[in-house]
């Protein structure tokens, strides 16, 4: 059962425009709401994240918007560059033992 | 500071052989993870450990094992190699309450 459901798989956008990833949980007790980036050949690192206190969380070209009573997040990247070309993956998870149940990740390709 | 580090990089296993994956951190977290990724399925958590001597199964624990002697160090035993278990492995360390995960670069493990 996959807890975290992240669509799309695949997303080729033209330099200078809006990537938007979503996602969607069905477990009301997650509290931490977390995006990772991957390049090929490294491991995922952190991104951005929120927790559902917040609805709308910026750190730079990098938004995260959150939908509580839909149950459902989702990352836009405003001017998208080549340089974010990489696998993004949103994850959530409960507090305390920190097992963070991840998204099947996003292919983002930014075309010149 | 090296972060996460996992040995090795990459490895070719015959059917029925074992191996151990190493992994090390040295941020002093006490949360350890092991993940595998298949493409299209994005991460699964295969064992945690919330600190020494403590360890649980998570999502796909069948046909791995792992120990936790010390903070620093979370190997990954893998016995009876199958085909199934061709996958990228990634081992990470977080240090508190809905912190962020540190991932390795991964092992790229094959089993022919």
């Amino acid at each position: 059962q996959q807890q975290v459901k992240q669509s799309p798989q695949s997303l080729i956008v033209q330099k200078g425009g809006i990537s938007i990833i979503n996602c969607a949980y069905e477990n009301t007790a997650f509290d931490y709401f977390p995006w990772y980036q991957q390049f090929p050949g490294k491991g995922p690192a952190l991104l951005i994240a929120i927790r559902p206190d917040v609805s709308e969380k910026k750190e730079g070209r990098f938004t995260i918007s959150f939908n509580k009573s839909a149950k459902q997040f989702s990352l836009h990247i405003m001017d998208s560059q080549p340089g974010d070309s990489a696998t993004y993956f949103c994850a959530a998870s409960i507090g305390g033992y920190q097992k963070v149940t991840f998204g099947i990740g996003t292919k983002l390709q930014v075309i010149p | 500071n090296a972060g996460v580090t996992q040995t090795p990089k990459f490895r070719i296993l015959k059917i029925g052989q074992s191996m151990t994956l190493q992994c090390a951190q040295d941020m002093n977290h006490n949360y350890m993870y092991w993940y595998r990724q298949d493409p299209g399925m994005g991460l699964k958590l295969i064992y945690y450990s919330v600190g020494a001597g403590i360890t649980d199964k998570g999502e796909v624990p069948n046909g791995y094992n792992v120990s936790r002697s010390t903070t620093e160090d979370f190997p990954l035993r893998l016995e009876l190699a199958a085909p199934s278990q061709t996958s990228v492995y990634f081992c990470a360390s977080g240090d508190s309450y809905n912190s962020p995960l540190h991932f390795g670069n991964g092992t790229r493990l094959t089993v022919t």
